[in-house]
């Protein structure tokens, strides 16, 4: 078991880019999540899919930011336009189809917004 | 919105010292979950209850869950510097199922 996978792991952008983060699930996982986190404001959900399908996405600060799952080992979050305060750790993670089935997440992608 | 308190936000004490953490919520949790982070990873599962009143045991570590599953403890016995890291709590809440609320976590540092 390989876990959940993340890349990139650092990305510097200027402000303006885009930015796009991609993830892989463990296999057979049914749930999907997407979290930032920052010293501020911790550990924060941003969106999060069931079987592909986005669930709740009322994390997702703005427009700029969207995630997609077009298959069931793949997401990806984007960023468009990046800006600085968009700077944080961003992690994936899965899970189980149980109810309170835990979390395994990834070692994140630490973006830097400049 | 359900929300979770962790206390203290940090802690700094010797090797070899107790301590505990704390997690509540004014929500009833249906299972909740503790997690530890190392820098530079990703939270990992230390245990989850499920049961009011349930207590856990994982080697030095201790967690109970509250009887009224509102609240959560994990005690370290003889902590070590191997035992630093951020501990998250997240709960499931009945009302939000298929995703977890977390703490803003505590901060333990263990000085050899």
């Amino acid at each position: 078991d390989a876990g959940v996978i993340q890349s990139p792991r650092h990305e510097v952008t200027e402000m303006g880019q885009e930015v796009t983060l991609r993830c892989k699930p463990i296999s057979g996982h049914d749930y999907l999540f997407w979290y930032r986190q920052t010293m501020m404001r911790g550990l924060e959900l941003l969106i999060y899919f069931n079987n592909n399908v986005p669930i709740d996405d009322s994390g997702m600060p703005e427009d700029r930011f969207s995630a997609k799952m077009p298959n069931a080992s793949f997401s990806t979050l984007k960023i468009q336009p990046s800006e600085p305060r968009d700077s944080a750790v961003y992690f994936c993670a899965s899970s189980g189809n149980r109810a309170g089935s835990p979390l395994h997440f990834g070692n994140g992608t630490r973006l830097t917004v400049t | 919105t359900q929300l979770l308190e962790q206390s203290p936000q940090f802690l700094s004490i010797q090797e070899g010292e107790n301590l505990t953490v704390y997690c509540n919520s004014s929500s009833v949790f249906s299972s909740l979950q503790w997690y530890r982070q190392e820098p530079g990873e990703g939270p990992v599962l230390l245990v989850t209850v499920v049961t009011g009143g349930e207590v856990k045991k994982l080697k030095r570590l201790t967690f109970q869950f509250g009887d009224a599953r509102k609240d959560s403890s994990l005690h370290i016995t003889a902590a070590q510097p191997g035992d630093t890291g951020l501990y998250l709590c997240a709960g499931d809440f009945w009302t939000n199922a298929g995703k977890s609320t977390f703490g803003d976590g505590t901060t333990l540092t263990v000085k050899p």
